[in-house]
């Protein structure tokens, strides 16, 4: 079956530093990926999206990697800010053509001043 | 536009009572999308719909649970007889579904607490 797998469940850091979060899958080829940031009692705020034929993609202090031989996304912070602790999730397209997302479990991230 | 919104953003129900939630999407937007999330797990897919028709729904969703959009905006979703496992956050998201590659926008959530 499907499974998504976010490195760790919580990540502490030191501000300034670079955060690298890892999303694994198994059993899909999804045509994309995306990368959302949670904010405790809040929905999912969408950050990046890389495509398959696509390496690497940049916004701001953030990078997304995208290794569809590894299966893996790699989403890297840099210059980390205590504003920047959040939950971070990936989410792929489901098995029926994008009309459906599965998410990891998230990975919690804390950046420490 | 001021993006998603859902209503209410708190219910406390007693087991075995009904429950309905609506969800107001992007006003362009027609695709509109209901998950379920539990404390530290990502967001589960339920349903979804394009334009009014609802297109597809999770495995994992009981015949206790039913979602409609019937003119293609604002969406309901109902729980019947509520368990206390059906405490969690529900959220919905819209999108707009002409691009091949799209990105979601969530609601704030309602938290639901079956007692």
């Amino acid at each position: 079956s499907q499974k998504i797998e976010q490195n760790s469940e919580a990540l502490n850091i030191q501000e300034g530093k670079t955060a690298t979060l890892t999303c694994n899958y198994t059993n899909y080829s999804p045509a994309y990926l995306q990368w959302y940031r949670q904010d405790p009692g809040r929905g999912p705020v969408f950050l990046l999206l890389i495509r398959e034929n696509e390496k690497e993609k940049r916004k701001e202090r953030l990078k997304v990697t995208f290794d569809t031989t590894l299966k893996q996304s790699l989403f890297h912070i840099t210059a980390s800010q205590p504003a920047d602790s959040a939950t971070y999730l990936c989410a792929l397209e489901g098995d029926n053509y994008g009309q459906n997302f599965v998410f990891g479990p998230g990975t919690r991230l804390s950046v420490l001043p | 536009d001021t993006g998603v919104s859902q209503d209410p953003r708190h219910k406390i129900t007693k087991r075995g009572q009904n429950v309905t939630f609506r969800c107001d999407p992007i006003s362009e937007h027609n695709r509109l999308y209901w998950y379920r999330q539990t404390l530290g797990q990502g967001p589960e897919f339920l349903t979804y719909f394009q334009n009014e028709a609802q297109l597809e729904k999770s495995r994992l969703l009981s015949d206790r649970f039913s979602a409609e959009r019937p003119k293609g905006s604002f969406s309901t979703l109902e729980i019947q007889r509520t368990e206390q496992g059906d405490s969690a956050m529900y959220l919905c998201a819209s999108s707009f579904s002409e691009l091949r590659y799209y990105e979601q926008y969530f609601g704030p959530g309602t938290r639901l607490t079956v007692t």
